[in-house]
């Protein structure tokens, strides 16, 4: 069974203040791990995709990495408006039986003090 | 505008009456999904749609119902609701395969009492 946990579950920071979500996964063959932004109220908002161990995405103040355990979520200098919910989720590779099917992690909430 | 389309946004019901939630994606996507997201559960996957015809279950699929019999609809049905299912529900879409640039509906949230 696929498992996705992520720590912290809430984390605060102040406004430039550099730190990493973590997100660890146990898969059975990963096709694909993805990180998503939740903000109160909404539906989650693609950010990353990452394929292999070695990865690495960035857009804007965010940074995501990938090994062959775990996944992090780098946020440099880090502004009120980054304060969401990240949510990380993996799903198997092809050739299973629920190749489709996806597994998230409880999120970490992230809250930026100005 | 690409969107993902839910109605009811909200919805407060009785066990027991069947209800249907519906979701609609403009963007020709092949892959739908719907989620539920509780409280120090996170989100989790009810059932999910590779294609038209082609559906399969999630994490979390007992009591609920799904077709895809067109590519843009993936109705959510809830045949006998009970008070374990009062959720926050999701549908997403994506082009492909799965979790690569899911488009996430607006929710729905259920009440049953």
């Amino acid at each position: 069974e696929d498992q996705v946990t992520q720590s912290p579950e809430a984390l605060r920071l102040q406004e430039g203040e550099s730190s990493s979500l973590n997100c660890s996964y146990t898969v059975s063959g990963l096709r694909g791990l993805f990180w998503y932004r939740q903000d109160p109220g909404k539906g989650p908002e693609f950010l990353f995709t990452l394929y292999s161990a070695g990865e690495e995405k960035e857009k804007e103040r965010l940074k995501a990495t990938l090994t062959k355990k775990e996944s992090f979520l780098h946020i440099t200098a880090p502004k009120p408006e980054d304060s969401a919910t990240y949510l990380c989720a993996v799903q198997a590779s092809a050739g299973g039986t629920s190749y489709g099917k996806l597994t998230f992690g409880q999120g970490t909430i992230l809250t930026v003090h100005p | 505008e690409a969107q993902v389309t839910q109605n009811p946004r909200y919805l407060i019901t009785v066990t027991g009456k069947k209800l249907t939630v519906t979701c609609s994606q403009n963007m020709n996507h092949e892959y739908m999904s719907w989620y539920r997201q509780d409280p120090g559960l996170g989100l989790r996957q009810i059932y999910y749609s590779m294609n038209v015809e082609v559906t399969d279950k999630g994490d979390v699929p007992e009591g609920y119902k799904v077709s895809r019999k067109e590519k843009r609809n993936f109705p959510l049905i809830l045949e006998s609701p009970s008070p374990n299912q009062t959720s926050l529900y999701f549908c997403a879409s994506s082009q492909g395969w799965g979790g690569n640039e899911q488009y996430f509906g607006p929710g729905t949230r259920l009440t049953v009492t």
